[in-house]
């Protein structure tokens, strides 16, 4: 079936380290790709998407380029904060009826330390 | 534009308790969702509807009830609590049922419920 991978966390960075972290998909058909952050306490909230093959997402120095030869959605970030203390979920949908299902990872924590 | 809000923010339950968690959204949207946050398993699709009238099962229904008699409301009710349910909670819209699947969902806050 249809479903998200990505990495383990937690994930444990200084500040201005640079950040990857895995996405991969398996999918029928042709999926958009989204990456969601939860802050402590909050819901989810969409970080950056993608619609298409070869798009890429972008949004407060966060990137991911939807690659479909390697059914992958790698999320990076050049430089980062404390601020950007989270958990990072993975989530695809897919095309048809009752189109706006997510499909979720499993989500990675990410601590940054000063 | 207050967006997707949930109440409550907390509960406890006994096993075999009734309750229900409201959700409302003022965006306008068509298509509201509910799912169910466990650690090490992101977050499961428990019922969505694509507008006032209709509903549907997700990926996890069993023990939970939902209708949508107005755009703005999609309340989930809990039956009979199990402890199997205790969870976070989270509701999320999002304005249209396009066929594209890329669109937007807005997510509320949660709840966060314990049955004990």
């Amino acid at each position: 079936g249809d479903s998200v991978t990505q990495m383990e966390g937690p994930v444990t960075l200084s500040e201005e380290a640079f950040l990857t972290i895995n996405c991969t998909y398996t999918a029928t058909g042709y999926p958009s790709l989204f990456w969601y952050v939860q802050y402590p306490g909050e819901g989810l909230q969409l970080l950056l998407k993608a619609t298409k093959a070869d798009d890429k997402g972008s949004n407060k120095g966060f990137e991911a380029t939807y690659r479909k030869e390697t059914t992958s959605f790698h999320l990076e970030k050049g430089s980062v904060q404390v601020s950007d203390s989270a958990v990072y979920f993975c989530a695809l949908t897919l095309g048809g009826g009752a189109t706006n299902k997510l499909i979720f990872g499993t989500g990675t924590l990410l601590a940054v330390q000063p | 534009n207050a967006g997707v809000t949930q109440t409550p923010k907390f509960q406890v339950l006994k096993t075999g308790q009734s309750m229900t968690l409201q959700c409302a959204q003022d965006m306008n949207h068509e298509y509201m969702s509910w799912y169910r946050q466990d650690p090490g398993m992101g977050l499961r699709l428990i019922h969505y509807s694509v507008g006032a009238g209709i509903t549907d099962q997700g990926e996890v229904p069993n023990g939970y009830n939902v209708s949508r008699s107005t755009t703005e409301d999609f309340p989930l009710r809990l039956l009979s609590a199990a402890p199997s349910q205790t969870s976070v909670y989270f509701c999320a819209s999002s304005y249209t049922v396009s066929g594209r699947g890329g669109d937007t969902q807005y997510f509320g806050p949660g709840t966060r419920l314990t049955v004990l």
